[in-house]
């Protein structure tokens, strides 16, 4: 079974700090990686792309740990309007000829999510 | 900016009612998906839809589900009898060229069964 797992939260941290998300997958084939941000009651947006090399994207750093299988999401000088849910998330196509039975259409594998609450 | 948009926002139904949840796509974009969150819970992926015709679909998309794109814009979910346990947030997202290009979510449909 395909699993993303990600530590809830909540983490209640002040404006102006760093905070980060971890996040583990289990199937090694995996090719394709997300953060998307949810806020309450609404869709998934997405935040970033990961990839192998990390990228950042202003104050969003991502990490993706292949060996590991492992994500991560760096948060520097939080703002109040950071305050959300952080999906992460593995897209199921995998590489042909990979081990792992059964294909994808690139359906996405949600964590539960790391809710982020940013206070003054 | 594109953007993917469902109707209605919220529908309220009857146990056993047939409800059709829709979605206009990005006017490029190929890819099409069908993703229900229960209250509290994940994301769950239902189905994907490509070419016109389904190409996976999740355990949870049993044969109360079906899904078409009738006139080429709108991609719709229909559930033909629902259960209590249809009670759920669902978000249809499309891609572009692949299928692993990125996903844009539209704002959901808050389904709710009585």
């Amino acid at each position: 079974r395909k699993e993303v797992e990600q530590d809830p939260g909540p983490f209640n941290v002040p404006e102006g700090a760093t905070v980060a998300f971890n996040c583990t997958y289990s199937n090694s084939a995996s090719q394709s990686f997300f953060w998307y941000r949810q806020d309450c009651r609404k869709e998934p947006k997405l935040l970033m792309s990961v990839y192998s090399s990390g990228n950042e994207d202003g104050r969003f750093t991502a990490q993706l740990n292949r060996a590991s299988q492992y994500i991560s999401l760096l948060i520097r000088d939080s703002k109040l309007s950071d305050s959300a849910t952080y999906l992460c998330v593995v897209n199921a196509f995998e590489i042909p000829g990979a081990e792992v039975r059964g294909g994808s259409q690139g359906n996405l594998i949600f964590g539960k999510g790391t809710k982020l609450s940013v206070k003054p | 900016e594109p953007e993917v948009t469902q109707t209605p926002s919220h529908q309220v139904t009857q146990m056993g009612q047939e409800v059709i949840l829709r979605c206009v796509p990005i006017s490029n974009h190929l890819y099409f998906y069908w993703y229900r969150q229960i209250l509290g819970q994940k994301v769950e992926f239902l189905v994907s839809f490509y070419n016109n015709e389904i190409s996976e679909k999740s355990e949870i998309f049993d044969d109360q589900f079906s899904v078409e794109r009738p006139d080429g814009s709108n991609f719709t979910l229909k559930i033909r009898s629902t259960k209590l346990e249809d009670s759920a947030m669902y978000f249809c997202a499309t891609a572009g060229q692949g299928v692993m290009d990125t996903q844009y979510f539209g704002p959901g449909t808050r389904l709710t069964v009585l």
